[in-house]
């Protein structure tokens, strides 16, 4: 059975760092696009990142440079390193995987909390 | 960057149909991906490829195109189609855009 499991969320202070995890079982991360997609209190669905298959990355521009994505093979779990967090970078984040350019995202996680706020 | 325009709500009543649109300026070309989210749960696959139907989605839900806009149809509307649906397509820069959602409220 294919499952995505997210931690890692929680509260931090504007301009603080924080690292999503999204373990996967059932399938191998290395053989899936691999995306977080978050949402924002009472709004829609926004792409944020990307790992592909070739170990690629491609990014959102509102967090260029601020966020980075990552793969742990051996874990078979996905990463999402957070810095320079501000407010409106709060929402539920969700890993999702997709098999390749054009498909749909078919699994989805549970998604993970982060709220930015002093 | 590309957008996708879904209307933010439709009512509908018991069985009775729903229909949900997703205009975009390349929708003609592109292929649609439609997601149902119910409160406080992750999204779910409902339509990919502009009309097919994951295994255990009904076939009460369905989608189409037309010229620059995509449509998902729920017939028979039942309480628990109440849910936020989302169209996505991918645009030329590779990246994945999603229409802003529409609240679908059984009445």
């Amino acid at each position: 059975e294919v499952q995505l499991v997210e931690s890692g969320g929680g509260l931090v202070q504007p301009g603080g760092s924080l690292r999503l995890s999204c373990a996967a079982s059932g399938f191998s991360v290395s053989v899936y696009y691999m995306s977080w997609v978050r949402q924002a209190p009472g709004k829609g669905l926004d792409w944020v990142s990307v790992l592909y298959t070739g170990d690629t990355t491609d990014y959102a521009d509102s967090v260029k440079g601020r966020f980075t994505i990552s793969r742990d093979k051996s874990k078979n779990t996905i990463f999402l390193e957070m810095n320079s967090l501000g407010v409106d970078d709060t929402g539920v984040y969700y890993c999702a995987r997709q098999i390749g350019d054009l498909n749909p995202y078919d699994y989805w996680g549970q998604g993970t909390l982060v709220t930015v706020s002093s | 960057s590309y957008a996708l325009t879904q209307p933010p709500s439709v009512s509908v009543a018991p069985g009775e149909t729903a229909r949900v649109s997703c205009g975009g300026s390349n929708i003609g070309s592109d292929s649609v991906h439609w997601y149902q989210q119910k409160p406080g749960q992750a999204p779910v696959l409902v339509i990919y490829y502009n009309n097919n139907r994951p295994s255990g989605i009904p076939e009460r839900i369905s989608g189409s195109k037309s010229g620059n806009t995509a449509t998902l149809t729920i017939s028979r509307v039942e309480a628990g189609d109440e849910a936020d649906y989302y169209c996505q397509v991918w645009d030329r820069s590779r990246d994945r855009v999603f229409g802003g959602g529409t609240k679908l409220t059984v009445l």
